[in-house]
């Protein structure tokens, strides 16, 4: 079956031009996750979706980021005026239940971006 | 501090030899925690959850110790496949997960 799908898999961009990102998570996945990856650590939160609210964006590193899950499916991770620093893997996770639960999140390949 | 930490290694192991990692946490709120395996440029992919009661799946055996706050995982038989990177993992209170850094094990023939 699919699994959660991310596109672009990889993004080079200009410091200060705008970006988009984009996961399709598991179909009736309720829960939806990003989480930043830099080279050499582990993932670190973003932000979280149950259906199309988002629940929990105290991850997010400034107003420059935005995130949104209009229809409770795909969801867009925007980052505008891109500097240096969000050079990272940018992945994506869902799981199946809402809510607190010990539903597994399953990763998306992640968009890999690059600023120059 | 960060509220998960493992030591980054890396570990180069012989094939066949068993290895074990440790992982300490801070966060004394309500935890889940597992170990999710992260091969090179891919996702990180889930392993194991661990309990107090100890668990094992095959050659991996997982362990969380609540009044130490540690975890550990314990490979035996290391095989070549073996190598990635393995991140502990902690859900405390809430929907996310908190990653460690990442231990990298490297397998060697």
């Amino acid at each position: 079956g699919a699994g959660v799908s991310q596109s672009p898999r990889y993004k080079v961009a200009k410091r200060g031009q705008d970006v988009a990102l984009r996961c399709d998570p598991i179909s009736g996945h309720v829960s939806l996750f990003w989480y930043q990856q830099a080279l050499g650590q582990g993932p670190e939160f973003l932000t979280y979706f149950q259906n199309e609210a988002q629940l929990d964006k105290s991850g997010l590193p400034s107003d420059r980021f935005f995130a949104e899950r209009p229809e409770g499916s795909v969801s867009t991770l925007k980052i505008q005026r891109t500097q240096q620093e969000d050079s990272a893997v940018y992945l994506c996770a869902s799981s199946l239940a809402g809510g607190y639960s010990n539903q597994p999140q399953h990763f998306g390949d992640g968009t890999r971006l690059s600023i120059l | 501090r960060k509220e998960v930490e493992q030591d980054p290694g890396p570990f180069n192991v012989p094939e066949g030899a068993t290895v074990a990692f440790n992982c300490t946490y801070s966060n004394s709120a309500s935890q889940s925690f597992f170990w999710y395996r992260q091969d090179c440029r891919k996702e990180p992919k889930l392993l194991m959850s661990v309990y107090s009661s100890g668990n094992e799946d095959g050659r991996f055996t997982a362990q969380l110790n609540r009044a130490s706050q540690y975890i550990s995982l314990l490979i035996r038989d290391s095989k070549l496949s073996d190598s990635a990177t393995y991140l502990c993992v902690g859900r405390f209170g809430n929907e996310k997960l908190t990653f460690g850094t990442g231990t990298r094990l490297t397998i060697i023939p």
